[in-house]
C-alpha cells in the first residue's frame, strides 16, 4: 500500500531534550516536505526536499533541522526543543514534473508536546 | 508568491452542489491550481488540481477562467461527510519560501442535514 509513514504519532517530552520524528514514504518520490499546523494558522511548511542530500527552507524553519541522506527517509530534527514547537507535525511527499509538485501525499501527523 | 484569498467558512445542506472560490489574482504563467480536503486531525488529502478552463474528476470540478485570477471548486451533492476544510494552492514549484506552495487557513465547510 502506498502510503507515508511517521512516528511517533504522540510525543510528549520537555524544554531542550533532543528529539527525531520519522518520516518515510514507499512511492519512490522525490519530493518531501514537513509541515507544522496550529489552530487559526493553518498549515505551514517548515522544510522541503527536491531530491536526495537536496533540503531547503520553508516558510517556518527556525529551530528545526532535517536531512535527507535516502531517498524514502525524511526525519525532523528538534536539537532543543521549546513549548512554542507544541504543535501538529506533517510529513508529505509527491512527484515532480519538473518543477511542478503533483498531489502530496501526507502522513497521519505527530501530535507533538514541549512542557 | 501568489497569495490566495478564500473564504473562511461556508454552509450547505446535504443534496446540494457546493462551489468554493478562490481569488489568485497575482498567479503566475507557469502556477498550477491544486485543492485539497482536511478532515480534523487527519493530513491533507489532494482533491484536483489544473491550470486552465475546466477539470473534473470523480470527486469534483475544477473551474478557472481565462485570466486565472480564480478558481472554483465544485462539490456536486455533498454528504455529512463532506464537512472538512478546504485549502486552493497556487505555485509553480514544489518548494516553500517565497516562491513556494502555501496552504493558508483554508475553508471550513460545514454540511447540515
Amino acid at each position: 500500500e502506498a502510503q507515508v509513514t511517521q512516528n511517533p504519532r504522540y510525543l510528549i517530552t520537555v524544554t531542550g531534550k533532543k528529539l527525531t520524528v520519522t518520516c518515510s514514504q514507499n512511492m519512490n518520490h522525490e519530493y518531501m516536505s514537513w509541515y507544522r499546523q496550529d489552530p487559526g494558522l493553518g498549515l505551514r511548511q517548515i522544510y522541503y526536499s527536491m531530491n536526495v542530500e537536496v533540503t531547503d527552507k520553508g516558510d517556518v524553519p527556525e529551530g528545526y533541522k532535517v536531512s535527507r541522506k535516502e531517498k524514502r527517509n525524511f526525519p525532523l530534527i528538534l536539537e532543543s526543543p521549546s513549548p512554542n514547537q507544541t504543535s501538529l507535525y506533517f510529513c508529505a511527499s509527491s512527484l515532480l514534473l519538473g518543477l511542478a509538485s503533483y498531489e502530496q501525499y501526507f502522513g497521519p501527523g505527530t501530535r507533538l508536546t514541549v512542557t | 508568491l501568489a497569495k490566495t484569498t478564500q473564504p473562511i467558512s461556508m454552509d450547505s445542506y446535504e443534496g446540494q452542489e457546493v462551489n468554493i472560490t478562490c481569488s489568485h489574482n497575482n498567479i503566475a504563467t507557469n502556477d498550477y491550481i491544486t485543492w485539497y480536503q482536511q478532515f480534523p486531525s487527519q493530513g491533507p488529502r489532494f482533491i484536483i488540481q489544473g491550470y486552465k478552463t475546466k477539470v473534473t474528476n470523480e470527486v469534483a470540478s475544477l473551474f478557472i477562467p481565462a485570466d486565472r485570477k480564480s478558481s472554483t471548486l465544485s462539490l456536486p451533492r455533498v454528504s455529512l461527510s463532506d464537512t472538512a476544510v478546504y485549502y486552493c494552492l497556487v505555485g509553480p514549484y514544489s518548494g516553500g519560501g517565497a516562491d513556494g506552495l502555501t496552504f493558508g487557513k483554508g475553508t471550513h465547510l460545514i454540511i447540515q442535514p
